[in-house]
């Protein structure tokens, strides 16, 4: 595609229940960044993809995220048994390489909105 | 639309106006810069990037200013557009542990009236 897509563009869960987010990069891109936007705050990194390996988990919140990706594309994002300060909007980027040059330029997509009653 | 962030610092101009938006940055180490605009609603989305060993670089109507002296970066938007209104964030690219992250600023609304 054009650009980085992500899906749903919306998700209302009740507390407590499982849910799955999608991000499908830019074609080519090798590199993959999951990002969390709450109200009121700036983009928290959560998790980079270099292939499909991620190299530092270290910014996932609790053991209730994760995220996989297959094929050096498709990434999810999981949250098992959500809670309400879950809610937030998760963005994903991709770039062409994470290598520490031009290359490196994220492009974000439109975001997955969640919110957990 | 969805309100990026409530409590933003915010800067008001006229349409026409020359718009000067600052960001401050932490790491003396950050060898890359780039600001994004986000419209109420949607990702963020690119606008124009600096690398550490550059004081200035200019796009279509932006130009973003760099001083590491004083870790300072800014986003000078000429003839200001309605269009330009948006939440405006700054990013420094840092190595950790063998891999880049994006590090954002808090942001800036940027409110532009006709």
């Amino acid at each position: 595609g054009a650009g980085v897509s992500q899906s749903p563009s919306n998700k209302v869960t009740e507390k407590g229940k499982d849910v799955e987010l999608r991000c499908d990069p830019i074609s080519g891109h090798t590199a993959l960044y999951w990002y969390r936007q709450s109200l009121g705050q700036g983009l928290e990194f959560l998790i980079y993809f270099q292939g499909n390996s991620a190299p530092d988990k270290s910014g996932l919140p609790s053991d209730r995220f994760s995220a996989e990706r297959t094929g050096g594309s498709v990434s999810t994002l999981t949250i098992q048994r959500t809670q309400q300060e879950d809610s937030a909007v998760y963005l994903c980027a991709s770039s062409l390489t994470a290598s520490g040059g031009w290359t490196d330029t994220q492009y974000f997509g439109p975001g997955t909105r969640l919110t957990v009653l | 639309g969805e309100s990026v962030g409530l409590h933003l610092p915010t800067l008001s101009v006229q349409e026409g106006d020359n718009s000067i938006i600052n960001c401050a940055y932490s790491n003396s180490a950050s060898d890359y810069f780039i600001w994004y605009k986000q419209e109420s609603g949607k990702g963020p989305q690119f606008i124009i990037d600096i690398r550490s060993n550059m004081d200035k670089r200019q796009g279509q109507r932006v130009t973003v200013l760099l001083n590491k002296t004083v870790k300072h970066l800014s986003l000078q938007i000429a003839a200001t557009q309605p269009g330009d209104s948006a939440v405006y964030f700054c990013a420094e690219n840092i190595w950790d542990t063998g891999f880049q992250k994006l590090v954002f600023g808090t942001g800036t609304r940027l409110l532009v009236s006709p």
